[in-house]
């Protein structure tokens, strides 16, 4: 149960687009459209903002996209604003019935 | 509005036992699997382990399997997560969280310290 392989930092200027990447395994992240993605901001709680792939819950940004290929999937954010200055995570639900997070992605705002 | 409330949370000795509890209110309870997520101080989301809503199905990662226990009571509303061989890994923030294929309701979370 090695955990989800994402990058420890991106980073954009206001307005700009980024995209974090979230790689696992067939028996994963590829296994299933059940990856959600994460957003916790220093000192608080997690808040879902992505799930089963690219789906957005009421009230989360059209800013925010999810997607996946294969093994990896990715979370685009657009017009990067300085609230979006946090970390995010990605999920997955496995084979094993289990969950699996990502290693995790600080976002930094320039 | 959907909240969790997590309680029980304090120091214990390495090798020693703590029970935490999660009361939910504001949705049907018995309607939704839960989790316990844990994040150690400065590191990421740890995923605990996940019972289905009727209670018949619990997954556990397999660094906790063998040590803890996560149970619920529908009728009251309740999630519990029994923590014994305690290590010090075990320390962090432990949060209850409703969803299956989403975690869509957090609560604050409740600090674990594991400590000789």
């Amino acid at each position: 149960q090695s955990a989800l392989t994402q990058p420890a930092s991106v980073s954009g200027s206001p307005g700009q687009s980024i995209t974090i990447s979230c790689t696992g395994t067939s028996s994963d992240v590829g296994a299933y459209d059940y990856v959600s993605w994460y957003q916790q901001h220093p000192g608080r709680v997690p808040q879902l903002i992505i799930y089963d792939v690219s789906d957005r819950p009421s009230g989360i940004s059209h800013r925010f996209s999810g997607s996946k290929s294969g093994n990896t999937a990715s979370l685009a954010i657009s017009g990067l604003q300085a609230d979006d200055e946090a970390d995010y995570y990605c999920c997955s639900y496995t084979t094993s019935g289990t969950r699996l997070f990502g290693t995790g992605t600080k976002v930094t705002v320039l | 509005q959907a909240q969790v409330v997590e309680s029980g949370g304090g120091v214990a000795q390495p090798g020693g036992s703590l029970r935490l509890s999660c009361s939910a209110s504001e949705f049907s309870f018995g309607s939704y699997a839960m989790h316990w997520v844990r994040q150690a101080p400065g590191k990421g989301l740890d995923w605990v382990a996940v019972i289905s809503y009727d209670g018949t199905n619990k997954y556990y990662a397999d660094s906790v399997k063998g040590r803890f226990t996560i149970s619920r009571d529908n009728s009251r509303k309740t999630l519990d997560l029994q923590m014994t061989s305690l290590k010090t890994a075990d320390t962090g923030v432990y949060y209850c969280v409703r969803g299956h294929d989403r975690m869509d309701v957090w609560g604050q979370g409740t600090t674990v310290t594991v400590s000789s």
